[in-house]
Order: C-alpha cells, then structure tokens, then sequence
C-alpha cells in the first residue's frame, strides 16, 4: 500500500514553461510534506518543504500548494531551466511516530530547451 | 551541511554470497537510515537507528540486517544476498528524526547474479 503517490510517472516541459507535479497521501496523521530532488549518480536532497498549517511555501522558483482537505499537494516549477532535469519525490511524516519518513515513488522531470 | 559517505560506491556478488555495505555520517546526527531506491517504488526504508546500539524495523526488512556501531557509523548486511537484493542503496541521516532534513549519501549500486 503506498501512502505517497505521485504523478505523472515523468513529465517533459519546455525552458522556460511551468512544471507542475503532483502529490497525494493517504495517512490524515501526516503533517510534513518535503520535496527531495534527486539529479542522476546523486543522493537526493532536500528541495523545499511544507508543514500541514500552511497552504503554500514559496522559494524562488519552487512553489508547494497544499489542500489538506483533499490530501493533495503540488510543486510548481516556473520558469524551468534544463538544469532543473532531476526525479523528483514527495515525502510525509507525522508528528506522531515522527522518526521515519514516506517517500513516494518520484516524478522524472526532463527540460527541454 | 552534513556529509555521508558510503563505501562501496558499487558491489558485484553472487546469489548466496555476503555482502555488508557501511556508512559514515560526519555531523554526529542521531538518526541513520538505510533506503533501497528501485524504479516504480522509490525509496524504500530498509532499517534505521537512533543512537549507537539501536536498531528500528523499517517498511522492508526482509533478507537484511543492520548494525549502529557508533553515532558515525552504520552498517547494512546481506548475509544470503539475492537477485530482488539488486538495487541502489542510500544511506541518510538526521538530526531529529522525520521532521527534519534527511541527508543522504552518494548511494552504493549492488548487482546480485
């Protein structure tokens, strides 16, 4: 059973358009949703996250927009750059149990020029 | 930033063989975490520890042993390794467990023949 799913699977935009990921949970109890990018031959690491009480997380380019009612969230890219080409996961975790996360299964972003 | 190495970087074994992967995290976090990253699952928690001698089940742990033997260093055993042991293996640590940054290591690739 996966609580994190994302989609799409990959997703190819063009320099300069927006990209837009998605996200969902199942698990009520999750209240931190960071994004983890990852480029190939890397680990990942930490992109942006968002705590539950809050709506929307802004950093430069990087926007997250959560609906907690609807256990959904979304990364937007603007103004994608062909650096920006990575997989790219959701993850949760819970004030409750909070010693572990859940990733989802990544979205492969390509950015075409 | 917090730096974790992994050693080997890549591992070729044959079914039934032995193989222990290490890891080594420099900033004196708590927590350490051992993932499997396969294409259609993403990063799957194997094991993880919060302090030196401590050993937590994850969401996979089947055919695989750990082992915390101080706050740096943590250590992932396959003791009768198989094919569905083939994978990319991340190593993390944090410093306060699930609602913190995780930080990975560059990964060590493992074939099974």
């Amino acid at each position: 059973q996966q609580q994190v799913r994302q989609s799409p699977q990959s997703l190819t935009v063009w320099e300069g358009e927006t990209a837009i990921l998605n996200c969902s949970y199942e698990n009520s109890a999750f209240d931190y949703f960071p994004w983890y990018q990852q480029f190939p031959g890397e680990g990942p690491a930490l992109l942006i996250a968002i705590r539950s009480v809050s709506d929307k997380k802004e950093d430069g380019r990087f926007t997250i927009f959560f609906n907690k009612r609807e256990k959904k969230l979304s990364l937007h890219i603007t103004d994608s750059q062909p650096g920006d080409s990575a997989t790219y996961f959701c993850a949760a975790s819970s004030n409750y149990g909070n010693e572990k996360i859940t990733f989802g299964a990544g979205t492969k972003l390509t950015i075409k020029p | 930033e917090a730096a974790v190495t992994q050693s080997p970087r890549n591992k070729v074994t044959v079914t039934g063989g032995n193989v222990t992967l290490s890891c080594r995290q420099t900033n004196s976090h708590n927590y350490m975490y051992w993932y499997r990253q396969d294409t259609g699952h993403g990063l799957r928690l194997i094991h993880y520890s919060y302090g030196a001698g401590n050993l937590q089940i994850g969401d996979v742990p089947d055919g695989y042993k750990a082992t915390r033997t101080t706050q740096e260093d943590f250590f992932l055993l396959l003791e009768l390794a198989s094919p569905s042991q083939t994978s990319l293996y991340f190593c993390a640590s944090s410093d306060s467990g699930g609602l913190d940054t995780q930080y990975f290591g560059p990964g060590t690739r493992l074939l099974v023949l």
